[in-house]
């Protein structure tokens, strides 16, 4: 069964750092480029952050520049998304969502998502 | 502010037809043809319908069809039932920049 497993949210206070992780599993995991999408409660989808394949390839939304990193470790199925500097708007439940090719073109696998909630 | 302009609800009558619109500019939408269409019900993460305009993921009705005109993304569902009632998310390329732009999403009322 392909599947989707992310962990790592929880409550920090703003400026703190949170690392997300997503735990891939049923499918060939480097074969495919995989993103981070985010909603705030409520509010409609976001697209965070995307990485290629073979990592050669990565994008970041405006809001998260310099702040959020992606990574991932084809060896261990898994992507991470590091988050650092950390506002109140970036409270959401994150989704680690996998690509249909190796490059950005849908998101056909998607996880139950993990609660980032930023609060002092 | 959302990047792509979708009409914030729609509604129609089991059986009937719909079609939610989602507009972009010439620097994604209207540039690539790498538009997608999600369905998310309340509480569940969100589910591939369309990509690449106009193909259905295998296991999709073919109730769920797309399509494209300028900058303006459609999806029409033919034949409304009750479990198609849910909140829909168009989805673009933009560029090696901007990246990914999602819609503001619609929310269907199957009434």
């Amino acid at each position: 069964e392909v599947q989707l497993v992310e962990s790592g949210g929880g409550l920090v206070q703003p400026g703190r750092s949170l690392r997300l992780s997503c735990a891939a599993s049923g499918f060939t995991f480097d074969d495919y480029a995989m993103h981070w999408v985010r909603q705030a409660p409520g509010k409609g989808l976001e697209w965070v952050s995307g990485i290629s394949w073979n990592s050669g390839s990565i994008g970041y939304a405006d809001s998260v520049k310099g702040r959020f990193t992606i990574s991932r470790d084809n060896a261990k199925n898994s992507l991470y998304l590091q988050m650092n500097s950390l506002r109140a708007e970036d409270t959401a439940l994150y989704y680690c969502a996998k690509d249909r090719f190796g490059e950005l073109d849908a998101f056909d696998i998607w996880g139950q998502g993990t609660m980032v909630t930023v609060s002092s | 502010q959302s990047a792509l302009t979708q009409p914030a609800s729609v509604s129609g009558s089991p059986g009937q037809s719909i079609t939610i619109s989602c507009t972009g500019t010439s620097s994604d939408v209207g540039s690539y043809n790498l538009v997608s269409w999600y369905q998310q019900h309340p509480g569940k993460a969100p589910k591939l319908m369309i990509y690449e305009v106009s193909k259905r993921p295998s296991g999709v009705s073919n109730r769920f069809s797309g399509s494209k005109s300028g900058n303006t993304a459609s999806l029409t569902i033919s034949g409304l039932q009750a479990e198609d009632e849910a909140d829909y998310y168009c989805c673009s390329y933009a560029g090696s920049s901007t990246y990914v732009v999602f819609g503001g999403g619609t929310k269907l009322t199957v009434l």
